[in-house]
């Protein structure tokens, strides 16, 4: 069965520094998205990406962060700046149309800590 | 703006016993609503989602959900916990009627089957 992918599992990284988290999504999909799970707390939105282009964004999703389809396979989150406040896990997820009734699919998160 | 409840932090049952895990939802139009398990040290992985059609949905590894429109609730249950049940549950929430893709997770609810 088709998965969603994210590398690396784990990383860690100096306050300040930039990292990247990167994600395969399902091959035929077409809506990519990147959530957060801060430790102990929801599973909260990011950003949805289409076509190319973000289509939707939530309030933590600042300057700090951009993402990028750089070929035909990955879809990545760049945060440029980290901060003590961004460590978290990072799920990647993915759904083939437009229909809000398509299922998500989760990738098993990347574990970023920032020290 | 859409937003989910799950009122218990924990649930435990013996195995075997039949389990409930809460959850309600605000939309302002109509909702697509989905549950979702995460294991230990693993991603999300989908379970049940309900769309349109009967109240009563049937999912992965025995769980089913139940809409009620009236109450704003779509509770899991299953007729019989096995130990393997045991793990993190999140409810989500999407509006379909706002064309936003993103999901809405409730904070999750540990359920505990106790051998």
């Amino acid at each position: 069965e088709p998965e969603v992918t994210q590398t690396p599992s784990h990383q860690v990284t100096q306050m300040g520094q930039e990292v990247i988290l990167r994600c395969v999504p399902i091959s035929n999909h077409l809506y990519f998205y990147w959530y957060r799970q801060i430790l102990g707390q929801k599973v909260e939105f990011l950003v949805s990406f289409y076509n190319n282009e973000i289509s939707e964004k939530s309030e933590i999703f600042d300057d700090q962060f951009s993402v990028e389809r750089p070929d035909g396979s990955n879809f990545t989150l760049k945060i440029r700046s980290t901060k003590l406040e961004d460590s978290a896990m990072y799920f990647c997820a993915s759904n083939w149309g437009q229909d809000s009734a398509d299922t998500q699919y989760f990738g098993p998160g990347t574990r970023l800590t920032v020290l | 703006a859409q937003s989910v409840a799950q009122p218990e932090d924990q649930v435990n049952v013996a195995e075997g016993n039949p389990l409930t895990v809460k959850c309600t939802y605000s939309v302002s139009g109509n909702p697509y609503l989905f549950w979702y398990v995460q294991y230990p040290n693993r991603g999300l992985q989908f379970l049940l989602k309900y769309i349109t059609g009967d109240n009563l949905v049937k999912g992965s590894y025995g769980f089913e959900a139940e809409f009620n429109k009236s109450q704003t609730s779509f509770h899991l249950k299953k007729p019989s916990a096995l130990v393997s049940d045991s793990a993190l549950y999140f409810c989500a929430v999407r509006d379909i009627s706002g064309g936003y893709q993103k999901v809405t997770f409730g904070i999750g609810t540990k359920l505990q089957v106790i051998p």
